[in-house]
Order: C-alpha cells, then structure tokens, then sequence
C-alpha cells in the first residue's frame, strides 16, 4: 500500500523567494516519485521524477526535487518564484515492483501563490 | 512527444443521459490507460486502469456499469458516464503509460450534469 502526504494545501510564497513543498511518502515496496504542476483546468504536466540513481533530481522550469530515503521525503524547491509559478503541485508514488503496475498515488496537493 | 488528448474539453448534458469522452496517444502506444475524477480543489482519484483488448480494472467504490471504460486499441480509450445525475459532474482526466512507469496526462473534461 501506498500514501501521499503533502504538507499544507497553499502556500504563498513572494516573487524572487524561494518556493519548498513538502512531501512525504509511505510504500511497501521501493518507489518511483513524480512531481507534476496542473494549472487551471487543465492536465497534468510533469515536472521532475525520480527512479533509481542520483537523489538529487532537476527538472523542467528551474525546480528541483531530493529523494531522501531515510526520511521517506521528495520536497520540491525552486530557488527564485516567478509569477507563472503559481499553480497546483502534486506529489506521486508509483511502486517499483512492476507485477504492482504503475498506479500512481497522490497527495492531496497544493496550491502555490505568488505575490508580486 | 507523448501527447494525450481528451475530447470533449467540456460537456454539459442532462439528467439521465449518457455522455462519452475520448482519450487518445497522439504519437506512441499506450499498453495501459488510466482514468482519474478530480473535484473542484482536490486530488485526482483514480477509477479505473485500462489495458488494451481486456476489461478494466476499477478501483473501489468506482461504479463499474456506470462508467463504462473501453480500451480498444493501443491508441484509444473511452469512458463513458451513462445516465449521468449531477453528483457525476467533475474533472475527467485520463493518463496513458507506456512500459515506463512513467504517465502522460491528457488535458482533462469538464463533464457538467443539469
């Protein structure tokens, strides 16, 4: 079985500061993690993912992402927030078992604000 | 590349009918397909997988004989919402995956039930 928690559902951050969403996971089985962005009515748009390798995972438009095992984390970060920013972000897990299939599993979450 | 689409973008229909809403990989083949509901300013949920030429596997308390998933080829499943009610009104997304782990998103359906 597996879970997602993100911690806080919205957080407002100022342009130029630095943007951390929390996420941390729960898995039976070693996992796949995934960040995705949706803006408004719209799909899913994948923004960094870790399978095996390097924790320290770049992705697309500056952010970032650790895998920290022994703290079962995958934090988001971006250094600089710009205004496009803003949006709702997800964290996945996905099993690295394949006879498990590649569900993905959410968290609940959160929605990033940017002020000017 | 891995581009999904969905049609329609948006539907309003009425009570008691059923709606249909395509979901297709544009440029690769998709071995699984996933259909998530997603309320206003929530996670998504998945209902259902899909792999291509069997039956669906739904997730529980997913009504089976209400959404009716069909993945006929390897490019294309629907998903189809029959006698909707307005309890059923939501963001339909679906996710195509291919051997990877990885999903790709299609741009979701506002299906609006009056």
């Amino acid at each position: 079985a597996q879970s997602v928690t993100q911690l806080g559902s919205h957080v407002s951050v100022s342009e130029g500061a630095l943007v951390l969403l929390r996420c941390n996971y729960s898995s039976s089985v070693p996992p796949y993690l995934f960040w995705y962005v949706q803006y408004p009515n719209q799909g899913l748009q994948l923004l960094l993912k870790y399978t095996t390798g390097a924790t320290l995972v770049k992705g697309i438009n500056g952010f970032e992402a650790e895998f920290k095992k022994s703290e079962t984390s995958f934090h988001l970060t971006k250094p600089s927030a710009h205004m496009s920013d803003a949006a709702e972000y997800f964290c996945a897990v996905s099993p690295w078992v394949k006879a498990a299939g590649n569900k993905l599993t959410f968290g609940g979450g959160t929605r990033v604000l940017v002020k000017p | 590349g891995a581009v999904v689409s969905q049609h329609p973008s948006w539907v309003i229909c009425k009570s008691g009918t059923s709606v249909k809403i395509e979901c297709r990989s544009l440029d690769f083949q998709a071995t699984t397909m996933f259909w998530y509901r997603q309320f206003p300013k929530q996670s998504l949920m998945l209902m259902a997988t899909s792999n291509e030429g069997s039956k669906a596997t739904y997730e529980q308390g997913v009504e089976k004989d209400k959404f009716l998933i069909n993945h006929a080829s390897l490019t294309l499943s629907t998903l189809t919402v029959t006698s909707a009610h307005p309890e059923d009104s939501s963001f339909y997304i679906c996710s195509a995956s291919t051997t990877s782990h990885e999903q790709y998103f299609g741009p979701g359906t506002r299906l609006t039930v009056t």
